[in-house]
């Protein structure tokens, strides 16, 4: 169970371009989604958390504008990287939990998709 | 500010050792704490999750918590060599928990 996935897996694109990264949960119901960002060796860097039907809540220094992530249903996040340039080059990866879903204990436990490699020419 | 520390490594062990990783985190009232595996290139997959003091035991892993020290391990027993990754600790007390920078292992033959 808790199995997320991420589509696509790659992509390359055009400076200039946009491009959409989706996040599903396949098997249980995501109250909440989380984008991260990283960057070779470096820690994963929380961009935005999402819940399903409202606005996406963006951690400081992250562009809203540039950043969109629509929560349209318990199972779908998107990410939208608007007019994408060679600098927004990372490895993109999603994250969801549901707090009726988990161990004993708690249900904040966060399921991470398989990631998305975004190189922007 | 929420802070999770973790030695960056790489720790070293021979095949077959007792990998000891550690962290530290600085909200008192962390209530829920998670080890996960992460491989180059790929995303984190989760070890195991902690929510008590004491000891939990999942197969070669055992994770220790010490809330009065603000301190958790993680103790993989029987080291392999596919073992080698990086191991990141995160730590919180609502639904967005705290990632530390992740320790990397590596176990050698």
């Amino acid at each position: 169970g808790a199995v997320v996935s991420q589509h696509p897996s790659w992509v390359i694109c055009k400076s200039g371009t946009s491009v959409k990264i989706e996040c599903r949960s396949l098997d249980f119901q995501a109250t909440t989604m989380f984008w991260y960002r990283q960057f070779p060796k470096q820690s994963l860097m929380l961009m935005a958390t999402s819940n399903e039907g409202s606005k996406a809540t963006y951690e400081q220094g992250v562009e809203k504008d540039k950043f969109l992530i629509n929560h349209a249903s318990l199972t779908l996040s998107t990410l939208t990287v608007t007019s994408a340039h060679p600098e927004d080059s990372s490895f993109y990866i999603c994250s969801a939990s549901d707090r009726n879903y988990g161990t004993s204990g708690g249900g904040e436990t966060q399921y991470f998709g398989p990631g998305t490699r975004l190189l922007v020419l | 500010q929420k802070e999770v520390e973790q030695n960056s490594g790489p720790l070293s062990v021979p095949e077959g050792a007792i990998a000891s990783l550690n962290c530290t985190y600085s909200d008192r009232v962390s209530q829920s704490f998670f080890w996960y595996r992460q491989y180059s290139g790929k995303s984190p997959e989760l070890i195991m999750s902690i929510y008590s003091n004491g000891d939990k035991e999942d197969g070669r892993f055992t994770a220790q918590l010490n809330k009065a020290s603000q301190y958790v391990s993680l103790l993989i027993r029987d080291s392999q060599p596919s073992d080698s990754a990086t191991y990141l600790c995160a730590a919180g007390r609502s639904y967005i928990p705290t990632f530390g920078r992740g320790t990397s292992l590596i176990v050698h033959p």
